[in-house]
């Protein structure tokens, strides 16, 4: 199975600040079809999780631009610039270019 | 708008059944293909199973191979998980969700505990 590994565990952050959460891959996620099936969820306190971003940097409707995703094979990034209030939970990563699909373990994100 | 209900769960003993369905509006549901992914108590996300667009091909992870059975109903657009031989282990929020790139829409999930 790929493993995906995530960092931080955790972040404090101060609204308007800006941060970023790292997820590497033990394999290349790369597809066949030459896409990447990388995404980025948000899973808000007693929420379902909520897809921001698929194929590594593609925003989901809706998701305000204050997020961006960059990386490439098996390095990847999700940015929250101008952090508010309403983006605190806990954000996982998603590969879904292997079955069985693989999450990271997850970043929580609290607001000073 | 896609919408994702889950239903079915509840408290089972260790060894016994439970099946979960997922009905699932706002999209043609036939055109997708379908998993379940679970969270347990205060743990991370785990992708259970997949279907594909017309239940022709399924995947499971192996801890739930043999015991767990994925199928759908185009027809009325809804999920099934059919959870037999119930480990205390499978306690978690179960949650279905549409395949697209990754998975781009989550139901608001069901808990199923698994205690004697």
């Amino acid at each position: 199975d790929v493993v995906m590994t995530q960092t931080p565990p955790s972040l404090s952050v101060a609204i308007g600040q800006s941060v970023s959460i790292s997820c590497k891959s033990s394999q290349s996620l790369v597809a066949s079809d030459k896409n990447t099936y990388l995404n980025w969820l948000l899973q808000s306190p007693g929420r379902s999780p909520k897809r921001l971003i698929y194929q590594v940097s593609k925003l989901d409707s809706g998701v305000p631009d204050r997020f961006s995703g960059s990386g490439s094979e098996k390095d990847f990034t999700l940015k929250i610039s101008r952090v508010e209030a309403e983006d605190l939970g806990v954000y996982y990563c998603l590969q879904g270019t292997h079955l069985p699909f693989t999450f990271g373990s997850g970043t929580k994100l609290e607001i000073k | 708008e896609v919408q994702l209900v889950e239903s079915g769960g509840g408290l089972v003993q260790p060894g016994r059944s439970l099946k979960l369905s997922c009905a699932a509006s706002g999209f043609t549901f036939s055109d997708y293909a379908m998993a379940w992914v679970r969270q347990a108590p205060k743990k991370g996300l785990e992708w259970v199973a997949t279907i594909i667009y017309d239940g022709s091909s399924t995947y499971y992870r192996d801890s739930v191979k043999g015991r767990f059975t994925i199928s759908r109903d185009n027809a009325k657009s809804t999920l099934y998980l059919q959870m037999d031989s119930l480990r205390s282990e499978d306690t978690a929020t179960y949650y279905c969700a549409r395949h697209s790139t990754g998975l781009d829409y989550w139901g608001q999930g069901v808990m199923v505990t698994v205690s004697s």
